[in-house]
């Protein structure tokens, strides 16, 4: 079983709509929680950081951590076409390296 | 743009063939790490420098792989007798202390090298 699981999707929905994206993880020590997004055949681009439970906001992005339920959840609102893409979990535990470990992404079409 | 540029962006080798990729860092970032990524997977780390000092080793680095980073600056990934297999994306990423909106606790990454190996 993976560390960080996360819906693999397609998911497709309609300009304007509410976007809800999740990862799970096994590891009770991950600390540090990012989203970063992918198009295609580029690198990752950091969205939203997140370190230890709770809430944050950027616009129309919402990251939230639940590290009791070892959940995290990345809400997008008013979705707009540019914003299809492959998203992408990832988390790190504290240290000297804090090297990433990434859920497999999940592939998001926003339809005009 | 991060500001991390790696080089080449697309290499196409024939198996057995030795490649090597560079990155080159955000300035003043003195951690640095690479990573793997196949096609519908997330990225898998590597190794990680801090400095010039390589500090992590990942179990998927075989010892064909190697990584240097001279005087804590750019760094080298090489890899040798390269295999179908190692047919991938490879992402560079570093981290570094607080500057303008850049937080020290996140790591930004490059456009990344395409590997083909026929």
């Amino acid at each position: 079983q993976k560390e960080v699981e996360q819906d693999p999707g397609p998911l497709s929905v309609p300009e304007g709509a509410i976007v809800s994206l999740n990862c799970t993880y096994s590891n009770s020590a991950f600390q540090y929680f990012m989203w970063y997004r992918q198009y295609s055949r580029k690198g990752p681009e950091l969205l939203m950081y997140t370190y230890s439970s709770g809430n944050k906001e950027d616009g129309r992005f919402t990251a939230q951590v639940d590290k009791s339920s070892k959940y995290i959840s990345l809400f997008i609102r008013d979705s707009q076409p540019s914003d299809s893409a492959t998203y992408l979990c990832a988390m790190s535990a504290p240290g000297s390296a804090r090297q990433l470990t990434f859920g497999s992404g999940t592939q998001l079409t926003v339809l005009p | 743009d991060t500001g991390v540029s790696q080089n080449p962006r697309h290499k196409i080798t024939k198996r057995g063939q030795n490649v090597t990729f560079r990155c080159d860092p955000i300035s003043e970032h003195n951690r640095l790490y690479w990573y793997r990524q196949t096609l519908g997977q997330g990225p898998e780390f590597l190794t990680y420098f801090q400095n010039e000092a390589q500090l992590e080793k990942s179990r998927l680095l075989s010892d064909r792989f190697s990584a240097e980073r001279p005087k804590g600056s750019f760094s080298t990934l090489e890899i040798q007798r390269t295999e179908q297999g190692d047919s991938a994306m490879y992402l560079c990423a570093t981290r570094g202390p607080q500057r303008g909106k850049l937080s020290t606790d996140t790591q930004y990454f490059g456009p990344g090298t395409r590997l083909t190996v026929l």
